[in-house]
C-alpha cells in the first residue's frame, strides 16, 4: 500500500497568516496521463471529511480561493493564503493512485 | 442538491456482522460509483472499497479478505456496506462518499459524504 506523511502533525496558526501542510509519498502519484492522483480533504470536528482539493492542484467547487495545491510526484504541498476561523480541523492528503486508497495522518490546524 | 443519507448506529458482538445503508438523492443513482470508508475514534480515514451501481462492479481493499461486501439497489437508489465477523477493532464511523465521474477520474470525486454511521462492536 501507498503510504503517505503528512507534517507538521500539529499547527497552530494566527487569524489572516498563512499556513501550509506537506504531504510525502513513498511512491511516485503521477500517472501516465500526466495526473497526480492526491487529494486534500478538512474534516472540521464532529462533521463528515469535505473535499478541497483534487488531483493536487484543482479546487473542489465552493471551496474558497484560499486554499491552494501544488506539488508532483512524491511532494505536495496545501497552502491557506489567509487563515480564517472556520479552516480549523483536521486536514488529511489522500492517494487515488491505486487501491487501497490511503490517507496521510492528519494535520490539526487551531488558533493560537 | 445531493445528499447521501446513511443508516443510524450499531451495537454489536464480536463476531456478528452488520449492514449500512447509504440511500442517495439529488441525481441519477447509477451514474456515480460510490465509495465506502470507515473512521476509527481518534485515527484517519481508510478506505474500504467502492461499486459502480450501474452494473455492481466492485473493488475492495484486501485486509477485508471476504468479510466485506458492498451492494447497491438501484430500484431505491441505495448503496449497502455489510462487514461480517465483526472485530473490536472494527469499531468506527463508516462513510459513503461520491462524486461525478470524470476523465482522469472515472471512479469520481469525493464530493459528497453521508452524515456516517457509528459502529459499536462490544461483547
Amino acid at each position: 500500500d501507498i503510504m503517505l506523511t503528512q507534517s507538521p502533525l500539529s499547527l497552530p496558526v494566527t487569524p489572516g497568516e498563512p499556513a501550509s501542510i506537506s504531504c510525502r509519498s513513498n511512491q511516485s502519484l503521477l500517472h501516465r496521463n500526466e495526473y497526480n492522483y492526491l487529494d486534500w480533504f478538512l474534516q472540521r470536528p464532529g462533521q463528515s471529511p469535505h473535499l478541497l482539493i483534487y488531483l493536487a492542484s484543482n479546487r473542489a467547487p465552493g471551496v474558497p480561493a484560499r486554499f491552494s495545491g501544488s506539488g508532483s510526484g512524491t511532494d505536495f504541498t496545501l497552502e491557506i493564503s489567509r487563515v480564517e476561523a472556520e479552516d480549523v480541523g483536521v486536514y488529511y492528503c489522500m492517494q487515488g493512485l491505486q487501491t487501497p486508497f490511503t490517507f496521510g495522518q492528519g494535520t490539526r490546524l487551531d488558533m493560537k | 442538491d445531493v445528499h447521501l443519507v446513511q443508516s443510524g448506529a450499531e451495537l454489536k458482538k464480536p463476531g456478528a456482522r452488520v449492514k449500512i445503508s447509504c440511500k442517495v438523492s439529488g441525481y441519477t443513482f447509477s451514474a456515480n460509483w460510490i465509495h465506502w470508508l470507515r473512521q476509527a475514534p481518534g485515527k484517519g480515514p481508510e478506505w474500504l472499497g467502492l461499486i459502480d451501481p450501474e452494473d455492481g462492479e466492485t473493488s475492495h481493499a484486501e485486509k477485508f479478505e471476504d468479510r466485506l461486501t458492498i451492494t447497491a439497489d438501484l430500484s431505491v437508489d441505495t448503496a449497502y456496506l455489510q462487514l461480517r465477523d465483526l472485530r473490536f477493532d472494527d469499531t468506527a464511523i463508516y462513510y459513503c462518499s461520491t462524486g461525478e465521474s470524470t476523465v482522469p477520474l472515472p471512479t469520481g470525486r469525493f464530493d459528497f459524504w453521508g452524515q456516517g454511521t457509528l459502529v459499536i462492536v462490544s461483547s
